[in-house]
């Protein structure tokens, strides 16, 4: 199946400091990636939609400037925590569209990113 | 986007089979039925997709009624190894999901 990778895996950064993490489509071009993080016990929030060539799109209560997402090409999108604070850290994961057997879409999510701010 | 419900928790035992149902009475035309297992610090894992009745793949099944408002997930023989949170989502699978919604998913706990 398709391949979705992230890096760093994990990270630790100091409070007011940015972070940034990068989401590749490994085997297949995406031209929409997603982002969600994910709190300790609690289910995916998705955070936004990234697309290929134009402007994110947030999720209401998601500041984008704080959020900041980059998405240059067809395999990669990234996220930048600008000015991070500890109740930044979390899990965050990113995935990217991309057709399955039988011709339908499904989404293919990336290992995830643990960010810990001090 | 259609909203899914389903059970917070379930327990079972080695060997046993698991049937996981998810209402989703909102479910559109064009939507597609997954599921996504996860473990603790990793992403979403696909399990099996379908649309109608039934489908089943080398690690589950998948029941879908004719109305499609609902489905179960059926896991059979879990071993400890099946413990983790198992997500039913809905989306338009013609053109590609957009915007998953992840519900609370269901918590599976399988004991010796």
């Amino acid at each position: 199946g398709a391949v979705v990778s992230q890096h760093p895996s994990r990270v630790i950064c100091k409070s007011g400091t940015s972070v940034k993490i990068e989401c590749r489509s490994l085997d297949f071009q995406a031209t929409t990636m997603f982002w969600y993080r994910q709190f300790p016990k609690q289910s995916l929030m998705l955070m936004a939609t990234s697309n290929e060539g134009s402007k994110a799109t947030y999720e209401q209560g998601v500041e984008k400037d704080k959020f900041l997402i980059n998405h240059a090409s067809l395999t990669l999108s990234t996220l930048t925590v600008t000015s991070a604070h500890p109740e930044d850290s979390s899990f965050y994961i990113c995935s990217a569209n991309g057709l399955a057997g039988g011709g339908s879409y499904e989404q293919y999510f990336g290992p995830g990113t643990r960010l810990t701010v001090t | 986007l259609a909203k899914t419900t389903q059970p917070i928790s379930m327990d079972s035992y080695e060997g046993q089979e698991v049937n996981i149902t998810c209402s989703h009475n909102n479910i559109a035309t064009n939507d597609y039925i997954t599921w996504y297992q996860q473990f603790p610090s990793q992403g979403p894992r696909f399990i099996i997709q379908g649309y109608k009745t039934k489908v089943t793949n080398e690690v589950a099944s998948l029941f879908i009624p004719a109305d499609r408002k609902s489905s179960t997930l059926s896991l059979p023989r879990v071993s400890l190894s099946d413990t983790a949170v198992y997500y039913c989502l809905v989306g338009d699978g013609d053109t590609g999901f957009q915007k998953l919604v992840f519900g609370t998913g269901t918590r599976l706990l399988v004991s010796p």
